[in-house]
């Protein structure tokens, strides 16, 4: 199965800071990637597919690239509402999920 | 608006089964597969099956493969999952999912906390 590694694990930032979270797959999946976002006791809520592709009615401020390999989410100026946790996800079936990585104020 | 309602909390022993259900509404039922994502207590997601609507085609996570069973009832558009032999690893919240292509998973049931304990 391929298996992904999402960086970092944790993340601590503050409110209109620009980050960035990486997702490795241990083999190329094309463009095959979704990223979710996931607050507490919620269930995931999609925000970018085919590895680029901005899901209707989610901000600009997100943005996916990559291919391949390896993938990056953009969050470019950080909002209130964005500290949750991100997972990435191959689904070049059977599906993968990264690790998460934990969003957090700093 | 396509919902996805899933059925409520279980306690289940040890070796039991535990079936989970998953009502679709607000969109052609069988026009989209079905995938289940569970999220044990304060882990990450993992993936636990797809079943196409289409054909009837499943494939499983080996985590779960020959314990779980995913189904559907077309006539009342709910899609079911049951898992067997229960242990406490499978402790976890379950998700469904309503996979759009390859345009990602974009509606996603609530949850159902399943607690496997003696």
């Amino acid at each position: 199965d391929i298996q992904m590694t999402q960086s970092p694990s944790t993340l601590s930032a503050s409110v209109e800071d620009r980050v960035t979270i990486t997702c490795r797959a241990s083999q190329s999946i094309g463009t095959w990637l979704a990223w979710y976002q996931q607050k507490p006791g919620k269930a995931p809520k999609l925000l970018i597919y085919k590895a680029s592709t901005l899901e209707s009615g989610v901000p600009s401020r997100f943005s996916g690239s990559g291919s391949g390999t390896d993938f990056t989410l953009t969050i470019s100026s950080l909002q209130p509402d964005d500290f949750a946790t991100y997972y990435c996800q191959q689904y070049n079936s059977p599906y993968t999920f990264g690790q998460g990585t934990n969003l957090e104020i700093k | 608006q396509v919902q996805l309602v899933q059925s409520g909390a279980e306690v289940k022993k040890p070796g039991a089964s535990v079936k989970v259900s998953c009502k679709a509404s607000g969109y052609s039922f069988t026009r989209y597969d079905i995938n289940w994502v569970r999220q044990a207590p304060g882990q990450g997601l993992e993936w636990v099956g797809w079943l196409s609507l289409q054909n009837g085609y499943t494939n499983f996570a080996q985590k779960v493969q020959g314990r779980v069973t995913l189904t559907t009832d077309t006539t009342t558009s709910t899609a079911y999952m049951e898992l067997r032999s229960l242990r406490s690893d499978d402790t976890a919240v379950y998700y469904c999912a309503r996979e759009g292509g390859g345009y990602g998973w974009s509606h996603w049931g609530q949850g159902t906390l399943v607690i496997v304990s003696s």
